[in-house]
């Protein structure tokens, strides 16, 4: 474990389901981070969130829908998802303009 | 153009062999984060640099800031090495990694 725990690891869901992907840290850290990794495709950037303030959305599509109720927890909800969605989902955390990140383990999504 | 490229994409080594993985960013940045995957998808943290050289084990990192240029070596590398390794500069400003397509290493026996 790496002080930042994700759930589920694995997710199976339908285009018409609604879930959401739970990232939560103790380490002290105020920035969290989702991130999407496609297959084959270097990770990209999808929301940060620093001292519970969303400040970035790096043009994500509607149908993912961050929240982060405290420092300490990240959800990220899901809804009518596509196929093209199926990808690892990572959550990080860190200090805000310090350096230092840490991963969590991933959601590995896939929708049918 | 990538802001962050990495070479080489794969590499197959055998067991003992030593192992060089280059990245060269364009992003202005004053540090960096050289990765590590193994094929569940967790990523940890190998190395966090902004200047020289760091030991840890048998990996040693080292970075250019001014060539905008680190690499990644493994010394008498070992089939639990196997992973993708990826490289992650630091945005000029903030707290925003760039990543690299990552490397994907595998050392046979």
């Amino acid at each position: 474990e790496t002080g930042v725990t994700q759930t589920p690891r694995h997710l199976v869901m339908g285009m018409t389901n609604k879930k959401s992907l739970k990232c939560e840290q103790h380490l002290g850290h105020n920035a969290m981070y989702w991130y999407k990794q496609s297959a084959k495709k270097p990770l990209e950037l999808m929301f940060v969130y620093n001292f519970k303030e969303q400040t970035e959305n790096n043009s994500v599509p509607s149908r993912f829908s961050p929240e982060c109720p405290n420092s300490s927890h990240l959800f990220l909800h899901l809804h009518t998802l596509q196929p093209e969605d199926s990808a690892l989902y990572l959550c990080a955390s860190s200090q805000v303009r310090a350096y230092g990140y840490t991963f969590g383990s991933g959601t590995r999504l896939t929708v049918v | 153009k990538n802001e962050v490229e990495q070479s080489p994409q794969n590499l197959t080594a055998q067991e003992g062999e030593f192992i060089t993985i280059n990245c060269s960013y364009s992003v202005g940045i004053s540090a960096l984060h050289w990765l590590q995957q193994h094929p569940g998808g967790g990523i940890v943290s190998l190395f966090m640099l902004s200047s020289g050289k760091k030991k840890h084990g048998r990996l040693i990192a080292t970075i250019n800031i001014q060539e905008k240029h680190s690499s990644l070596h493994i010394t008498a590398s070992h089939p639990r090495d196997s992973a993708v390794y990826i490289c992650a500069p630091y945005g000029a400003a903030g707290n925003k990694l760039t990543f690299g397509g990552g490397t994907r290493v595998l050392v046979k026996p």
